[in-house]
């Protein structure tokens, strides 16, 4: 089954900072990933998502994330972090539902951004 | 502008007695899920609505029921919560198909507490 892992519970980063947040996916073909964002209390934003072509995807707020098919790899980064960036990133991976053709999103544990001053 | 729109944003019940969360969408989606995400752990699919038909995942315990009465509006039953029902209740939206691109929209959630 399709699935990813995020390896890093947790990161802490100066503002100011770079930023690489690490998404690992375990599938034979080529996935389509998404990354989400979590701020504490909300729902999940979509940052950006990859489906085929430039490995290399722009998503809002300044992120992007390159995929890459030699290290089943599809990290998540940003060349200065804001303190507002603070909260939890998901990555996910769509898992078809066979009943009417829907997928459903199969996350990712989380890793959580603190932002230090 | 607010898309899809989860009430109340917080909500306490008792041990054992019935509760309902609700779930509205402006985008006119055919697909409406609903997650549950405990403390610290990633969003765990319930159930979805395509249209009118309704999909269980094979672990969403009975308790657990929902219902979709037209395109806007889903709701989540919880018969009788239980202590471990204690979560953040997600509402998301698509616009369906078989191409596994759909982004899902997520409402900004229902913080269950179960006394």
């Amino acid at each position: 089954a399709q699935s990813v892992t995020q390896p890093d519970i947790h990161i802490t980063v100066s503002e100011g900072a770079s930023l690489e947040l690490r998404c690992n996916y375990s599938y034979g073909a080529t996935p389509y990933l998404f990354w989400y964002v979590q701020s504490p209390g909300q729902g999940l934003q979509l940052l950006l998502k990859y489906f085929s072509g430039d490995t290399l995807v722009q998503g809002i707020k300044g992120f992007e994330a390159e995929f890459k098919r030699s290290q089943s790899s599809f990290n998540l980064r940003k060349p200065s972090v804001h303190w507002s960036d603070a909260a939890e990133y998901f990555c996910a991976v769509p898992v078809g539902l066979s009943n009417f053709g829907n997928e459903k999103l199969t996350f990712g544990t989380g890793t959580r951004l603190t932002i230090i001053p | 502008d607010a898309m899809v729109i989860q009430n109340p944003r917080y909500q306490v019940t008792q041990f054992g007695k019935p509760v309902t969360l609700s779930c509205s969408q402006t985008l006119n989606h055919n697909v409406m899920y609903w997650y549950q995400q405990k403390s610290s752990q990633a969003p765990k699919l319930l159930f979805h609505y395509y249209d009118k038909d309704f999909n269980n995942e094979a672990d969403t315990p009975d308790n657990f029921q929902s219902r979709r009465p037209n395109t806007s509006f889903c709701f989540l039953d919880i018969r009788s919560p239980g202590l471990g029902d204690a979560a953040m209740y997600l509402c998301a939206t698509s616009r369906g198909g078989r191409n596994l691109q759909e982004t899902q929209y997520f409402g900004p959630g229902t913080r269950l507490l179960v006394l």
